[in-house]
């Protein structure tokens, strides 16, 4: 049971470029999340999705495009990417028993856009 | 606006010294309750929760945090820091309202001088 993966762990991306984000779970969890982390600010929601097929923005979703084809996988899109970008990016997956929830982090990716 | 507050940002402690640190929140109704610690370089794992009964839960590595509704707090408490516990924590809520929503505060950086 290898929890929240994700790929790359770290990546340098130019201005303009776009890449994607991975993150898988294999606790067949319908939930799923991606957070950014910028130093001092916490953990930022970007989107959210409840279950494959369905996606939500989150508190900062400018600039990402989120898909849930599949209940594993949760890929994070940038398109352009900007310096105002540059973060650590945590996927989550979340349990839900009874109205409670419990979050499960991934390991992160540190992106840097120069 | 609804907000999670950890009004300590940094703090320095030596070791055996106790530790305290505090966690307001602004939801009204239920809400679940979560503290999570970060090592450096690596991902956020869970310390404790609290969903509901005693207010006073115990966690792991000999955490404690303690639920005053009345106040809107959640702080979290350990008799006896080691340098190990050098990390950033951050508390979390989940207002049973909002489903699956978690806010985060902003987090405290802890450092533990042998």
């Amino acid at each position: 049971n290898a929890g929240v993966t994700q790929t790359p762990k770290f990546r340098i991306l130019k201005i303009g470029q776009s890449m994607t984000l991975q993150c898988a779970q294999d606790m067949n969890h319908n939930y799923m999340y991606w957070y950014r982390q910028d130093p001092g600010m916490g953990l930022k929601l970007i989107y959210y999705s409840v279950g494959a097929g369905i996606t939500d923005k989150g508190e900062v979703p400018n600039g990402y495009n989120v898909s849930r084809s599949t209940t594993e996988d949760f890929p994070l899109r940038l398109e352009l990417a900007a310096p105002s970008q540059t973060s650590v990016y945590f996927c989550a997956s979340s349990s839900q028993t009874g109205g409670r929830y419990e979050q499960y982090f991934g390991p992160g990716t540190r992106l840097t856009v120069t | 606006a609804q907000s999670v507050s950890q009004h300590n940002h940094h703090v320095i402690l030596s070791e055996a010294a106790s530790l305290e640190l505090g966690c307001n929140y602004s939801y009204g109704g239920t809400v679940n309750l979560f503290w999570y610690v970060q090592y450096p370089g690596q991902h956020l794992q869970l310390l404790l929760k609290y969903f509901s009964g005693d207010p006073l839960v115990k966690g792991i590595k000999g955490f404690e945090a303690e639920f005053i509704k009345s106040k809107f707090s959640f702080n979290l408490r350990k008799p006896s820091v080691q340098w190990s516990d050098t990390a950033e924590y951050f508390c979390a809520v989940n207002p049973f309202n909002t489903g699956n929503q978690f806010y985060f505060g902003t987090g405290t950086s802890l450092t533990v001088i042998p």
